[in-house]
């Protein structure tokens, strides 16, 4: 079985501040990984995803992710946060086409 | 290029009402998904689908139906509308040869049953 935690429901910052939205997993088989965003009263779209290879990666808006497989984490990151940026974000694993799993959310909001 | 879209946005439904959300892709994707969005509860699969005509229960299913009779479309039924259908509907498409499975979403319907 596949699982996914953002650990955090909530996470406020400061315009330019510097922000990490955690991402834990757990899976018996290899999977791939995303990153989403919602913006309000908007569907989903990707930010960015690990396939393989370099476990940073990079993705739309500036922000990056990194896959620490031992840590089976997939954090998202940004070095400087803008307004635009308030949204809730989903992290997702899939082993298959048919199978995607998302984790709760963690709502991003960004105070001037 | 569309994407996917869903029709209606909003509705406002009675307990024991039927209504049918639609869901049209044009990217020629394969698989297409209905999710329900629950506050702080993340997306939920209620039925998937691999190409016309092969459908399957998702996590959620119970008090749903849905059909494919074409590639493009892939509409969800209700039945007998509960309150527990309160919610809001998302519909997504993938493509099963992009082997990274991201999925595209609609702007979803947000669904009220009084």
């Amino acid at each position: 079985a596949q699982s996914v935690t953002q650990l955090d429901s909530q996470v406020p910052v400061f315009e330019e501040a510097p922000v990490e939205l955690r991402c834990n997993y757990s899976s018996s088989v290899s999977v791939y990984l995303f990153w989403y965003v919602q913006y309000p009263n908007q569907g989903l779209q990707l930010l960015l995803k690990y396939l393989s290879g370099s476990t940073l990666v990079k993705g739309i808006n500036g922000f990056e992710a990194e896959f620490n497989k031992s840590q089976t984490s997939f954090h998202l990151r940004k070095p400087s946060v803008h307004i635009s940026d308030t949204a809730e974000y989903f992290c997702a694993v899939s082993s298959s086409a048919s199978k995607i799993i998302f984790g709760s959310g963690t709502r991003l909001s960004i105070r001037p | 290029n569309a994407g996917v879209t869903q029709t209606p946005k909003f509705r406002i439904l009675k307990i024991g009402q039927s209504m049918t959300l639609q869901c049209t892709q044009d990217m020629n994707h394969n698989y297409m998904y209905w999710y329900r969005q629950d506050p702080g509860m993340g997306l939920k699969l209620i039925y998937y689908s691999v190409g016309a005509g092969i459908t399957d229960k998702g996590e959620v299913p119970n008090g749903y139906n849905v059909s494919r009779s074409t590639t493009e479309d892939f509409p969800l039924r209700l039945e007998l509308a509960a309150p527990s259908q309160t919610s809001v509907y998302f519909c997504a498409s993938s493509q099963q040869q992009q082997a990274s499975y991201e999925q595209y979403f609609g702007p979803g319907t947000r669904l009220t049953v009084t």
